[in-house]
């Protein structure tokens, strides 16, 4: 079946460390995103690649990073210059067709320990 | 505050009524989706309007848009169990390469079904 796979489905930090999150799709879409969701709110976009090689920092990319080194992969990276990210962090994808609606994984929770 | 705000914030019904949530966004827009989210898990894209539209239907979902107001409702017909989660609008513009929309969502009407 096609979709989005992201892993892992919970992810715990210690403090001054970094971890990626994972998001793998196999949909042939050729934008990627990731956004990040606090409690009672909604979806604030970190980052987003529209092409290989490429991607563009969102509303909130500081102590974030990423990388696309493949059209199927988007890595996030939180870095431990990002002073609060217990989140849940969801990855999305689209074919970069106009009015298409977005493709979402089934995210990933992350505890700052 | 966000482009896209829901209301009510949260609303709970019995099993079988329709239940109605509204969205209101600010600048203009190509379209107006909505997403539902289970708890816990990712969103799942129901209905997508374009701006030059005013009213689409997908089996029990009917979504309107008034452009002049800059708001949009969402209605769910005899409403079911399985309906109960929380319900995002988001507004697509091209802010984007390629023509394609950046989305910025809403903060969410949290919908409880009561069996």
């Amino acid at each position: 079946d096609g979709g989005i796979t992201q892993s892992p489905k919970y992810l715990f930090r210690k403090e001054g460390q970094n971890v990626t999150l994972s998001c793998e799709q196999n949909l042939n879409h050729d934008a990627m995103y990731w956004y990040r969701q606090d409690p009672g709110q909604g979806l604030r976009l970190i980052y987003y690649s529209q092409i290989v090689n490429d991607f563009q920092k969102g509303d909130i990319a500081e102590g974030y990073s990423v990388s696309r080194e493949k059209k199927e992969s988007f890595p996030l990276t939180v870095t431990s210059a990002q002073k609060n990210p217990t989140a849940f962090y969801l990855c999305a994808s689209n074919p970069l067709t106009a009015n298409y609606g977005y493709t979402f994984g089934s995210g990933t929770r992350l505890t700052v320990v | 505050s966000q482009q896209g705000e829901e209301d009510p914030q949260a609303l709970s019904i019995q099993e079988g009524e329709n239940a109605t949530m509204n969205c209101s966004y600010k600048t203009s827009i190509n379209n107006l989706q909505w997403y539902r989210q289970n708890s816990g898990r990712g969103l799942v894209h129901l209905i997508l309007i374009r701006s030059n539209e005013r009213e689409k239907h997908s089996g029990r979902l009917r979504v309107t848009l008034d452009t002049s107001k800059k708001s949009s409702s969402l209605l769910i017909t005899a409403s079911r169990a399985a309906d109960t989660a929380s319900y995002f609008c988001a507004t697509g513009t091209s802010t984007f390469n390629f023509g394609n929309e950046k989305l910025t969502f809403g903060t969410g009407t949290r919908l409880t079904i009561i069996p």
